[in-house]
């Protein structure tokens, strides 16, 4: 069975600073790797995939994610956080058309 | 522009008592998923149509049906809610490539049970 794993239940960063939201994933075969961002009581905002192709993958709000097959990573980064990024973000991987997401990380950026 | 819509947005019933939730998308997409999620944890998919096909979920417990009349619309039914049934209802849906394609989420139903 396919899993992504988010180690960190929370990221704590300062505004105007560089921030990474880890992910790993276990998979056979080509992983089919998102990036999803959620609101409070809001629904799930697509941000960026890995399909093939370039490892650097670029996204929405100025994020991307690089996917590493070596290490098994696709960790999510911003160069300058801002205040409005503080959300719950989910990495996912495809698996037969059903998401598989980890367990979330809540990111804050305070001022 | 909402693409995937659910209504209500917060929906409250009562123990017991039977309760549907709607989601309407405007994308024509073929596949439409309906997730459970509690608290600060990940979605768990309950079933999904892929057209009329409907596939359920292993771990989805009968209480929990879902109608999907035309490509459009699509319902989930709780036959007889518990407390632990009490959650946000993610619905989301994707191009026929399920595997590579983007699934679009509406803003979701939460569901309170008294």
């Amino acid at each position: 069975a396919q899993s992504v794993a988010q180690p960190e239940d929370q990221v704590n960063v300062a505004e105007g600073n560089p921030l990474t939201v880890k992910c790993t994933y276990s998979v056979s075969g080509n992983p089919y790797l998102f990036w999803y961002v959620q609101y409070p009581n809001r629904g799930l905002q697509f941000l960026l995939k890995y399909i093939t192709g370039d490892n650097l993958v670029k996204g929405s709000y100025g994020f991307e994610a690089e996917f590493n097959k070596s290490q098994t990573s696709f960790h999510l980064k911003k160069p300058s956080a801002l205040v409005s990024d503080s959300a719950l973000y989910f990495c996912a991987v495809n698996q037969g058309g059903k998401l598989i997401f980890g367990q979330g990380t809540e990111l804050s950026v305070k001022p | 522009d909402a693409m995937v819509i659910q209504n209500p947005r917060y929906q409250v019933t009562q123990f017991g008592k039977p309760v549907t939730l709607s989601c309407s998308q405007t994308l024509n997409h073929n596949v439409m998923y309906w997730y459970q999620q509690k608290s600060s944890q990940a979605p768990k998919l309950l079933f999904h149509y892929y057209d009329k096909d409907f596939n359920n979920e292993a771990d989805t417990p009968d209480n929990f049906q879902s109608r999907r009349p035309n490509t459009s619309f699509c319902f989930l039914d709780i036959r007889s809610p518990g407390l632990g049934d009490a959650a946000m209802y993610l619905c989301a849906t994707s191009r026929q490539d399920r595997t590579k394609n983007i699934q679009y989420f509406g803003a979701g139903t939460r569901l309170s049970v008294l």
